[in-house]
């Protein structure tokens, strides 16, 4: 069974550093791009950007390249999404998602993780 | 970057009718659209890709049609456990985006 477990739920200061996980099972970590998607309180959906766990190419969001990096570690099946100077306006909740088809990152998202909720508040 | 619009942003109908959700693409997206369920408090969950496939276990009242730019969700004989928000997505290409979302609950 595919899993995507994100890490729990954080409430950090403006301006503080943050790297949130999405450990992965159930398949091999390599043949499948994962996402990051943001939805802010009471908003939609916003796709933030990808990666190919392959060999980490990413492709960002215009809306969030330069504010967040996304990353992997092969050896232990999990991708991160990190910030280094958070702001209030990045509280929401942030999801990880796995592409549905092998090895491309054109696809739809068909298993996401149970989501990450970062509060940023002084 | 292509935009997706999503119409109406809310809708109440009655248990029984006929839903239908448009998404419309700013640009041709072939058939690289998808459509999402969110319930309130839960994980967005796959209902179509591809513009028209049902993605396996969703209950064939759900159906997506349309390439191009623009593109249909429809729900036959709305249920009560069909109150969410749907979301089309577009993903031929980065920017990977989402529609602005559509709410809908029973009249």
């Amino acid at each position: 069974e595919v899993q995507l477990v994100q890490s729990g739920a954080e409430v950090i200061q403006p301006g503080e550093s943050l790297n949130i996980s999405c450990k992965t099972s159930g398949y091999t970590f390599t043949h499948y791009w994962i996402s990051w998607v943001r939805q802010m309180p009471g908003k939609g959906l916003e796709w933030m950007g990808r990666i190919d766990p392959t060999d980490s190419e990413t492709n960002y969001s215009p809306s969030f390249q330069g504010h967040v990096t996304i990353s992997v570690d092969k050896s232990i099946s999990t991708a991160y999404l990190q910030w280094s100077n958070l702001k209030a306006s990045d509280t929401a909740m942030y999801f990880c998602a796995r592409h549905f088809v092998f090895s491309s990152p054109a696809s739809s998202f068909h298993h996401w993780g149970q989501g990450t909720l970062v509060t940023v508040s002084s | 970057d292509v935009q997706m619009t999503q119409s109406p942003s809310s809708l109440s109908a009655s248990v029984g009718d006929r839903v239908t959700i448009t998404c419309r693409a700013s640009r041709g997206i072939s058939d690289y659209l998808a459509w999402y369920q969110q319930k309130p408090g839960n994980v967005p969950k796959v209902l179509i890709y591809s513009a028209s496939t049902l993605q396996s276990g969703v209950p064939s009242r759900f159906s997506g049609s349309g390439s191009g730019t623009d593109f249909t969700l429809t729900i036959n004989s709305l249920q009560p456990e069909d109150v969410a928000t749907y979301y089309c997505q577009k993903y031929n290409g980065a920017p990977l985006t989402f529609g602005g979302g559509t709410k809908v609950d029973i009249k």
